[in-house]
């Protein structure tokens, strides 16, 4: 158990609608990352914030939105829907936002199929 | 951008030995991150590499060699729960806090 808590684990929705995919992560952590994971593709950055600001963007698309709020949980917004938005979504945290060596601890993921 | 290149799939038979290997882009190197993934699970770490060299942990050995761009994943022993896909990873030299992961290599170990 990494320590990151993402919730829900899994979840079906329909074309054009809105999901909202939500990342705790360890505790003493104040750096969250998602990415996005597409089946038999690679893990895609899609923002990363630090203590409640956004710190680095991806190819993240504009119907997608992120915020970290104070308690340092996060969520991704995902919005009009499409089938091609269906894809495994991770979130991450570390310590701090871009120390040498600092790695990664993932959550469990979330399962987003849209149908 | 920065643009990591890794094989998509290697097979190895249980109690060998199997390298792979990773290429990226030098400039404003800052560090390199090797990866595990069991299918539908998260990624866990497995070694970081910022200086030339071999890094040795149990049956696990990361590589690097800065002036080449190069790394390599050394894994010893084999077992069947190394079935799984490793991840080479490094900061994109244009934002330190972006971790950029390459599509990884998918490890299947025969018995």
């Amino acid at each position: 158990d990494s320590g990151v808590t993402q919730t829900p684990k899994h979840l079906i929705t329909a074309t054009g609608q809105r999901v909202t995919l939500r990342c705790s992560p360890r505790s003493g952590d104040l750096s969250v990352y998602w990415y996005q994971q597409s089946l038999d593709q690679g893990l895609q950055f899609l923002i990363q914030y630090y203590n409640g600001e956004e710190r680095a963007k991806g190819n993240i698309l504009e119907r997608f939105s992120a915020q970290q709020f104070p308690d340092l949980h996060s969520e991704l917004n995902l919005s009009s829907l499409e089938l091609g938005d269906s894809a495994l979504y991770f979130c991450a945290s570390s310590v701090g936002s871009a120390g040498r060596d600092e790695k990664l601890f993932f959550g469990s993921g979330t399962q987003l199929s849209v149908l | 951008g920065q643009n990591i290149d890794q094989p998509t799939e290697m097979t190895a038979t249980e109690g060998a030995i199997v390298q792979i290997n990773c290429t990226y882009q030098t400039s404003g190197f800052n560090g390199l991150f090797w990866y595990q993934q069991h299918a539908g699970e998260a990624p866990t770490f497995l070694s970081y590499n910022v200086l030339d060299g071999l890094e040795e942990k149990g049956r696990f050995s990361s590589f690097l060699s800065r002036s080449k761009g190069y790394s390599y994943l050394l894994l010893k022993e084999l077992q069947m729960k190394d079935s799984a896909s490793y991840l080479c990873a490094v900061r994109d030299p244009s934002s330190a806090s972006k971790i950029i992961f390459g599509s990884g290599t998918r490890l299947s170990i025969r018995p």
